[in-house]
Order: structure tokens, then sequence, then C-alpha cells
């Protein structure tokens, strides 16, 4: 069972409108989580980082939250454009060492 | 600004034959990853780097062998090559090792497509 679930699995929004990603894990402890944007047919691209002190970081349009205490982290994009359709990925760091444990993603579509 | 280039971008092989990929860095960055994305699940990692001349194991390592002769270039092997390595394979690097204290991305290629018949 993968310790880091995504949900929606894939959503559907409208040019303009605002969404807002799930992530939920059981690794513990951790020492960061990640989201990462991963265009189609591109590798993923880094959007935020948060360490376990941390309960909000912003990126842009790009909002991420963290409540260590119930293991969840929220992605919330603002005024959605066509460019923010892509799948968004939450990455937990895992071990002392840092290894990644990576969510299967949230696919998201902006629509004119 | 190069970054993580991979090649090739898209290979097909038949059950059997050997292949090798090339991830090849431009930032001097210590640590290098192959990764595999299979639809519906996670990056899993296959076998990392933590500088030159070492490599070491990661999630799902067997069938595939590594080397880092070079600081820059990380390669990743198939010897015999099955349908269930049909997969999309990214190469990462990073300046350190991602745990919080160092709070560095790592950067991705932009991955090699390979179909197993």
């Amino acid at each position: 069972k993968n310790q880091v679930e995504q949900s929606p699995q894939s959503l559907i929004i409208l040019e303009g409108k605002n969404c807002t990603l799930q992530c939920n894990y059981t690794v513990s402890p951790f020492s960061n989580l990640r989201w990462y944007k991963q265009d189609t047919g591109r590798g993923p691209v880094s959007l935020t980082i948060m360490t376990f002190s941390e309960n909000t970081k912003s990126n842009g349009r790009y909002t991420a939250t963290l409540d260590a205490d119930t293991k969840q982290s929220s992605l919330h994009i603002t005024a959605s454009q066509l460019s923010d359709s892509a799948s968004y990925i939450c990455v937990v760091s895992v071990d002392s060492w840092g290894k990644l444990q990576f969510g299967a993603g949230t696919q998201v579509v902006v629509t004119p | 600004n190069a970054g993580v280039t991979q090649t090739p971008k898209f290979r097909v092989l038949k059950t059997g034959q050997s292949m090798t990929l090339l991830c090849a860095q431009d930032m001097n960055h210590e640590y290098m990853y192959w990764y595999r994305q299979d639809p519906g699940m996670g990056l899993r990692l296959i076998h990392y780097s933590v500088g030159e001349g070492t490599t070491a194991k990661g999630e799902v390592p067997d069938g595939y062998n590594v080397s880092r002769l070079k600081k820059q270039n990380f390669l990743l092997g198939l010897e015999s090559a099955a349908p269930s390595q049909t997969s999309v394979y990214f190469c990462a690097s990073s300046i350190y090792r991602p745990d919080g204290r160092s709070g560095m991305p790592q950067h991705f290629g932009d991955g090699t497509r390979l179909s197993i018949l």
C-alpha cells in the first residue's frame, strides 16, 4: 500500500476557477513534503518544499499547506490557467537519508 | 541551461535484448537517481548514487544495473529486457541529499519511454 495517497485522482476545472488537491501520508517520521508539477511528456518540476515545522508555502498561484498532526497536505491553485493542466505529485521524504515516497498524482485539466 | 538530459527519448526493445540509458547533468550535482514511472503508481527509485564511483540500490533494483564513472553521468543498464520493464524512466539529480535540512529540490530529466515487446 502506497504510503502517500492523493485525491482526487483527476479533476476538470474551468479556467479562472480555484481548486484544491489533497495528499494524505502515513510515513513517520518525515523530514519534508514536496509538491511537483509534471506536464505531459516532461519530467516533474518542483513547486514547493515544506519541512515538518512549516504549515504553508506559496509559489505564485500555488499554495501548499501542511498539517503534520493529521498527516495531510493540500495544494491550492488560484485563478487557474490553461498552463496549469498537468499532473500534480505529492512527495514525502521517508527516512533519515531522505529517500522519497511519491504519490500517484492528481491529473488536472483546465478547460477554457 | 541544459539541466538533466536523458538519451534516448524513446526506444522499443525485444525481450532479452540489452540497452543502456544515459543521464547527463551539467549542474555539478553530487546525487543522481534513476526512477521508473508506471500508470497509476508513483515514481519508484531503482538505483541512486551519492557521488562519482558510488551506486546503491533503491526500491526496485532487480533487472537493472548502474554505473557512475563520471560525476556528470549516470548510466542505467538492462541486461536482458523483460516486458515488465516497459515503463517511463526518469533520471534526477540534486546538490544535496533530499532530507529536510537541505530542502533542495531534485531536478528531473524529461524521461525515456521504453517499450519491451
